[in-house]
C-alpha cells in the first residue's frame, strides 16, 4: 500500500506561473518531508525540506506547504522556468518502529512551456 | 570534490547473467540505499545499510543481493533470480541512517537484459 502519494503524474504550466505539486501521505508519524527534483537518466537533487513543525518553508521560488491535520504537502514555484521542467518527487522520513528511511512518492513530471 | 558515484551508465547484459552495479562515496556517510526506477513507478528501494558490514532488505529485495564490507562502497549484485532486471538503478547515501537527513543520489545506472 503506497504511504506517499503524488496523485498528479503530470502537470503543464506556462512559464512564468505557479507550478503547484501536491504529495499526500498515510502516517500521522512522518515528522520530516523533502523535495527533490530529477531530470532524466541524472539522479534526483535536493530541492527543499519541511520539518513537521512547521507549516511553511521556503527557499528563492521555491515553498513548501505543510498540512499536518490534512497529511497533505505542496511544493510551489514561483514564477515556473523551462528549467524547472523535470520529475519532482516528495519523500516522507519513516522513523518509527525502528525503521529509518525515506518513503518516496511515485513522482509529478512538470512540463513548464515557454 | 565529494560525491557518490556509480560506474557503469549503461549497462548491457544477457539474460540469465549476474551482473554487479558498483557504488562508492567519498562522503563519509554512514548509510548507503539501493533504488530502482521504473516508468510511473517512481523509486523503489531495494536494500539499505545503516552502517558498514549491517544492511537490510527494502520493498523489492528479491533477486538482488549487497555488500557492505566498506563505509565507502555498496556494490549491488542483480542476479539471475530477478524476473525484470531492466531498470534504472539509482544508489544513495546519508550521512547517518537514523536520522532525517537527505540523501545524496549518484547518476544512476540503466541496465539492459537481454
Amino acid at each position: 500500500d503506497q504511504q506517499v502519494k503524488q496523485n498528479s503524474p503530470s502537470l503543464s504550466v506556462q512559464e512564468g506561473r505557479i507550478s503547484i505539486l501536491n504529495c499526500d501521505y498515510t502516517n500521522s508519524m512522518f515528522d520530516y518531508f523533502l523535495w527533490y527534483k530529477k531530470y532524466p537518466a541524472e539522479g534526483p537533487t535536493f530541492l527543499i525540506s519541511i520539518s513537521s513543525i512547521k507549516d511553511k518553508n521556503e527557499d528563492g521560488r521555491f515553498t513548501v506547504f505543510l498540512n499536518k491535520s490534512a497529511k497533505h504537502l505542496s511544493l510551489h514555484i514561483v514564477p515556473s522556468q523551462p528549467g524547472d521542467s523535470a520529475v519532482y518527487f516528495c519523500a516522507a522520513w519513516e522513523g518509527t518502529s525502528g525503521t529509518y528511511k525515506y518513503i518516496f512518492g511515485t513522482g509529478t513530471r512538470l512540463k513548464v512551456l515557454a | 570534490d565529494g560525491g557518490i558515484t556509480q560506474s557503469p551508465k549503461y549497462l548491457f547484459r544477457k539474460e540469465g547473467q549476474n551482473v554487479t552495479l558498483s557504488c562508492e562515496q567519498n562522503l563519509n556517510h554512514d548509510a548507503m540505499y539501493w533504488y530502482r526506477q521504473d516508468p510511473g513507478q517512481g523509486l523503489r528501494l531495494i536494500y539499505y545499510s545503516q552502517i558498514v558490514n549491517d544492511f537490510q532488505k527494502g520493498d523489492i529485495a528479491e533477486g538482488y543481493s549487497v555488500s557492505r564490507e566498506k563505509k565507502e562502497s555498496f556494490p549491488l549484485t542483480v542476479t539471475s533470480a530477478q524476473k525484470n532486471p531492466t531498470a534504472f538503478y539509482l544508489c544513495a547515501s546519508s550521512p547517518s541512517g537514523t536520522h532525517p537527513y537527505g540523501y545524496t543520489f549518484g547518476s544512476g545506472t540503466r541496465l539492459t537484459v537481454v
